[in-house]
């Protein structure tokens, strides 16, 4: 069964700053998708960016960014010039064609001003 | 334009209890899921429909029983509610071309038994 791994249960970063989450999986699968999403205290779950594993290029989303290493299976998150409003948990996602996302446990990311 | 509603927002209710949530989505959309959320904030799939077919039953409690009347809806009944059920618990859609446009998961109905 594919698990995904967060080792970090909470991170700080300055405003301004660039910050980076932790993602591991494991998976017999070639073919799978990569997610990471954002839950502020509202509870909405955001799609912050996702990432293709056979596309080479790591994704990028604005402020956000992707190392995609498939080989290692890390799929780590950066934040870059970190802002009050990214305050949130963020969890990494994965999803290879089952129909199903398994989701880390989340990582806590407190911003400061 | 709300695109995954759910309702209610909050349930508070006894032990015991049967109970509803409600999940519409108007993206047109043809696969719709149930996740739970539990007190560590650990997601975990439950059901998954797709053209109203079950096709993701993970182990959950007889308890749950899924239903969805068309497409655009799935609701979730929760019979003889116990403790451990207090949770959030989030309705999700996708179109089958999930990888390109994701999921939409809407904003989650938290149920507290007491």
């Amino acid at each position: 069964a594919q698990t995904v791994t967060q080792s970090q249960p909470e991170m700080s970063v300055q405003e301004a700053e660039t910050v980076t989450l932790s993602c591991t999986y494991d998976t017999s699968e070639s073919d799978y998708y990569l997610f990471w999403y954002k839950q502020p205290p509202s509870r909405q779950m955001i799609l912050v960016i996702r990432q293709e594993a056979y596309k080479q290029q790591n994704a990028t989303e604005n402020r956000f960014s992707v190392n995609f290493q498939k080989a290692a299976k890390s799929f780590s998150l950066k934040i870059s010039d970190s802002q009050l409003g990214d305050a949130a948990m963020y969890f990494c996602a994965y999803e290879g064609g089952g129909n199903k996302l398994v989701f880390g446990a989340g990582t806590i990311l407190r911003v400061k001003s | 334009d709300t695109a995954v509603s759910q309702t209610p927002k909050y349930l508070v209710t006894q032990m015991g209890n049967d109970k509803s949530i409600k999940c519409e989505q108007n993206l047109g959309h043809d696969t719709m899921y149930w996740y739970k959320q539990d007190s560590k904030k650990f997601l975990k799939i439950m059901f998954s429909y797709n053209n109203k077919e079950l096709i993701i039953n993970e182990t959950v409690p007889n308890r749950f029983s899924p239903k969805s009347p068309d497409k655009a809806h799935l609701n979730l009944h929760i019979n003889s509610l116990e403790l451990g059920d207090s949770a959030v618990y989030f309705c999700a859609s996708s179109l089958l071309d999930r990888w390109n446009y994701g999921y939409t998961f809407g904003s989650g109905t938290r149920l507290t038994v007491v």
